[in-house]
């Protein structure tokens, strides 16, 4: 299958800073790239998606300005925590989707961000 | 009522063992249907991928759609200590040119040596 790696895998930040979390598609133009939240012993939720080029479509219940996401070319999504606090803290996950490929997506490994 | 319902587990079974993992759907809209699995602090890795009601097998794995009741079925032969994570069912349905994916809340399986 195609990989998509995310980075950081895991990051610890300070109460009141921005944390920008990168997905790359390596081995494939991914045109929609989703961004996912996962609290211990729970489903993925979605929180965004993103298509290269445009802004990002927000599910109900997410903060856009909380969360930034930028897809600005085909291989890379951006997904920014800013002013972050304990209540952020999560595991968060990107996957992506090629062109023609319905439903297949493809994950990243997970970024997980505690906030202190 | 959710989109997907899917027991949480966990599951414990002996290794060589038969898992069956379900999941029942409402969403009529919903057209692929997939397995994941995802390991402990992991990202969901694809088991299987289907289209229509009926059965596909990869190796040990097997994976079941019934439309017409609105269940599938993931079903590990011969179950490994390796087989041991979280599974995920999941569902898409078309979204503004897109597939819009909504998951299970996961069946947490163990396999005992």
């Amino acid at each position: 299958g195609a990989v998509v790696s995310q980075h950081p895998s895991w990051v610890i930040c300070k109460s009141g800073t921005s944390v920008k979390i990168e997905c790359r598609s390596l081995d494939f133009q991914a045109t929609t790239m989703f961004w996912y939240r996962q609290f211990p012993k729970q489903s993925l939720m979605l929180m965004a998606t993103s298509n290269e080029g445009s802004k990002a479509t927000y599910e109900q219940g997410v903060e856009k300005d909380k969360f930034l996401i930028n897809h600005a070319s085909l291989t890379l999504s951006t997904l920014t925590v800013t002013s972050a606090h304990p209540e952020d803290s999560s595991f968060y996950i990107c996957s992506a989707s090629t062109r023609g490929v319905t439903g297949e997506l493809f994950f990243g490994e997970g970024s997980r961000l505690t906030v202190l | 009522q959710k989109e997907v319902e899917q027991d949480p587990g966990p599951l414990s079974v002996p290794e060589g063992a038969i898992v069956s993992l379900n999941c029942t759907y409402s969403n009529s809209a919903f057209q692929y249907f997939m397995w994941y699995r995802q390991y402990s602090r992991k990202g969901p890795e694809l088991l299987m991928y289907t289209y229509s009601s009926g059965n596909k097998e990869d190796g040990r794995f097997t994976a079941q759609v019934d439309k017409s009741s609105k269940y599938i079925s993931l079903f590990i032969r011969d179950s490994q200590p390796s087989d041991s994570a979280t599974y995920l069912c999941a569902m898409s349905s078309p979204s503004g040119g897109y597939q819009k994916v909504t998951f299970g809340t996961g069946t947490k399986l163990q396999v005992i040596p």
